[in-house]
């Protein structure tokens, strides 16, 4: 199974919502990332935390990290229609170098 | 500019046939990578490449050949192709391990149909 775990695998929320996403892993990490994917488009990367830490900010966003619990969660305040795209995150296992491993991500809709 | 930039956009092509995928970084990153998407979204890594040197090569088969000519430049070319060959293949590059941290960023990604 993948390292990293996405739950729900999809979500639709009106706009002006929050949105929350939840990642589980495995192994003992470096750090986790989270990425946006638009249809048709590439990854492109949101915020990385640490594993020293537990909550980070960015706009936004609000990524938490229970490194106890193997697991993450993203949320999305406010969402706005622009916010529509997939979520994956992505885990920097120890001792795995350069490698990530993503989830199969969370779809998420956000509706006018 | 385009920081990734992979071609073709779009590649159909016959069962059996080979076909190659190039990927440019202008970001001055030393590693590169190359990752197949599947029409279920998972994202895996296949290979990548520090400095033109191969670092991690997954389960792939031999038929995908990675090609690494000068570090802002990692090629993808794969004999024989199958149908099991569809998906989107991205390219991505970073930094490196500076700090610890492994940040990547993505190509748009090459729609490779096999019929």
């Amino acid at each position: 199974s993948q390292q990293g775990e996405e739950d729900p695998q999809a979500l639709s929320i009106q706009e002006g919502e929050n949105a929350t996403m939840n990642c589980s892993y495995k192994t003992s990490i470096n750090n986790l990332q989270w990425y946006r994917q638009n249809s048709g488009r590439g990854l492109v990367h949101l915020i990385l935390i640490r594993s020293n830490e537990r909550e980070k900010h960015s706009g936004r966003l609000r990524v938490t990290l229970d490194t106890s619990k193997k697991s993450s969660s993203l949320l999305i305040t406010a969402s706005r229609a622009a916010d529509t795209a997939s979520y994956f995150c992505a885990t920097a296992p120890q001792a795995a170098g350069n490698k990530l491993t993503f989830g199969g991500g969370t779809r998420v809709l956000v509706k006018p | 500019d385009t920081a990734v930039s992979q071609t073709p956009k779009y590649l159909v092509t016959q069962m059996g046939n080979d076909k190659s995928i190039k990927c440019e970084q202008n970001l001055g990153h030393d590693t590169m990578y190359w990752y197949k998407q599947d029409s279920k979204k998972f994202l895996k890594i296949m290979f990548s490449y520090n400095n033109k040197e191969l670092i991690i090569n997954e389960t792939v088969p031999n038929r995908f050949s990675p090609k690494s000519p000068d570090k802002a430049h990692l090629n993808l070319h794969i004999n024989s192709l199958e149908l099991g060959d569809s998906a989107v293949y991205f390219c991505a590059s970073s930094q490196g391990l500076a700090g610890g941290v492994n940040i990547q960023y993505f190509g748009a990604g090459t729609r490779l149909s096999v019929l």
